[in-house]
């Protein structure tokens, strides 16, 4: 079974601070995808990231970091100087070789950056 | 690039009545479309999806059906709604097949009453 996990429901940090928000997956596919994505309060998922399992590269996209580390089956996000605008809802999702295209979502992670 | 809409965008039902979503895509074709529900606070939940025309793959049984009638076209229907089907529904297009890499239309708002 494939299995998403992001641990952390809420955080809350001050502007300027930075904040990496965690998340773990399960699967037994070789071949898989690993995503990550925005939801603000409006309610659209905003595409951020896709990264394939034979490429563990890390990747940095302005103030966004992205580490996955295979041995721990992680796919953290880090967000360097947060700003308000960073307030929403991420979610980290995964798709397998399994499962043709199909999303397999965490709960999600509820990110408050106050000025 | 793809264009995703989604109306009507807020609804607000009755117990019982039918529903129909629907879902439209521009600058593409033959896509996989998608249907996730949100329900409040929670996370997405596949319930549909379509490889073509005439070609919906249920994943949850419900009492919610999908259709593809045209390439570019999904609709979420229901003859009777329940109060569990309350919650944020949103379309999906994926590129790349096989890749996931969904993008998102802007959802529609559910309420059942």
């Amino acid at each position: 079974a494939q299995k998403v996990t992001q641990a952390q429901t809420e955080i809350s940090v001050v502007e300027k601070e930075d904040v990496t928000l965690d998340c773990v997956y399960e699967t037994r596919d070789t071949t898989y995808y690993l995503f990550w994505y925005k939801q603000p309060p409006s309610g659209e998922l905003v595409f951020l990231i896709r990264r394939n399992s034979f490429d563990e590269q890390n990747e940095i996209s302005g103030r966004y970091s992205w580490n996955f580390q295979k041995s721990t089956s992680s796919f953290n996000f880090t967000i360097t100087a947060s700003q308000v605008v960073d307030s929403a809802v991420y979610f980290c999702a995964l798709s397998g070789s399994s499962n043709t295209g199909k999303l397999i979502f965490g709960q999600g992670t509820t990110l408050q950056v106050k000025p | 690039s793809q264009t995703i809409h989604q109306w009507p965008a807020t609804l607000v039902q009755p117990v019982g009545s039918p529903l129909s979503l629907e879902c439209t895509v521009e600058g593409t074709s033959n896509p996989n479309l998608y249907w996730y529900r949100q329900a409040a606070g929670r996370g997405l939940q596949l319930l549909f999806y379509s490889v073509g025309i005439g070609q919906i793959s249920s994943e949850v049984p419900q009492n919610l059906s999908a259709s593809r009638p045209q390439d570019r076209q999904f609709i979420l229907s229901s003859k009777k709604l329940l109060l569990s089907d309350s919650g944020f529904y949103l379309c999906a297009l994926e590129r790349d097949r096989g890749r996931g890499a969904q993008y998102f239309g802007p959802g529609t708002r559910l309420t059942v009453l």
